[in-house]
């Protein structure tokens, strides 16, 4: 059972350029989410998913988009990187009743841009 | 969701019992406790949550104070892998959003 899978695992992007961080799940789980750790710092919710088809944003959602096609992927797109978004990004599922028992998390990405 | 407030810092002695503490006075009647705890930049990792009863399972108990307005989080013997950030979130679990604070840092010495 892998859990939360994310890819990849380190990434270093040039200024403007796109790409999407991929994240999936093997759980079953409804609710999917993406999270941004700045050093020293909490994490902080760029955007989630309670379902196939259904996004929302969070705290940090700029610059970012989701979609969720099917229950198990919710990949992340950078649409034109900037140096702000050098973070450490984590992805994020539990079953929708649910949040009761817990959030598994993937063991992230870190991803530079210069 | 109600906000959380948690030392920055703590450290106990390895073997000892570590009892983190927090803060969550504008707790709501729905809103749960949770506790994660983030290892060295690794993926976060669920400990316990509660909601007015004390919880107990294999890594940790939590205590809710009666009136839940603060809890207690308890490894009951430490240990050197138990370093790390520890988390104190509160939350209804109806809408699945997790806060997190900046935690506070176990520093668990030998």
């Amino acid at each position: 059972n892998a859990g939360v899978t994310q890819t990849p695992k380190f990434q270093v992007l040039k200024t403007g350029q796109s790409m999407t961080l991929q994240c999936a799940q093997d759980m079953n789980h409804e609710y999917m989410s993406w999270y941004r750790q700045d050093p020293g710092m909490g994490l902080r919710l760029i955007h989630y998913s309670v379902g196939a088809g259904i996004t929302d944003q969070g705290e940090v959602p700029n610059g970012y988009n989701v979609s969720r096609s099917t229950t198990e992927d919710f990949p992340l797109r950078l649409l034109s990187a900037a140096p702000s978004q050098t973070s450490v990004y984590f992805c994020a599922s539990s079953s929708w009743t649910g949040a009761l028992y817990g959030y598994t998390f993937g063991s992230g990405t870190r991803l530079t841009v210069v | 969701d109600a906000k959380t407030t948690q030392p920055p810092s703590m450290d106990c002695a390895e073997g000892r019992a570590a009892n983190l503490p927090c803060n969550h006075s504008t707790i709501s009647g729905n809103e749960y406790v949770y506790w994660y705890r983030q290892i060295h930049s690794q993926g976060p990792q669920y400990i316990i949550h509660g909601l007015k009863n004390n919880e107990t399972n294999e890594m940790a108990s939590l205590i809710i104070t009666e009136d839940r307005k603060s809890s207690t989080l308890i490894l009951p013997h430490a240990t050197l892998r138990d370093t790390a950030v520890y988390y104190c979130i509160v939350n209804a679990g109806a809408n699945s959003k997790l806060t997190f604070g900046k935690g506070i840092t176990l520093s668990v010495r030998p």
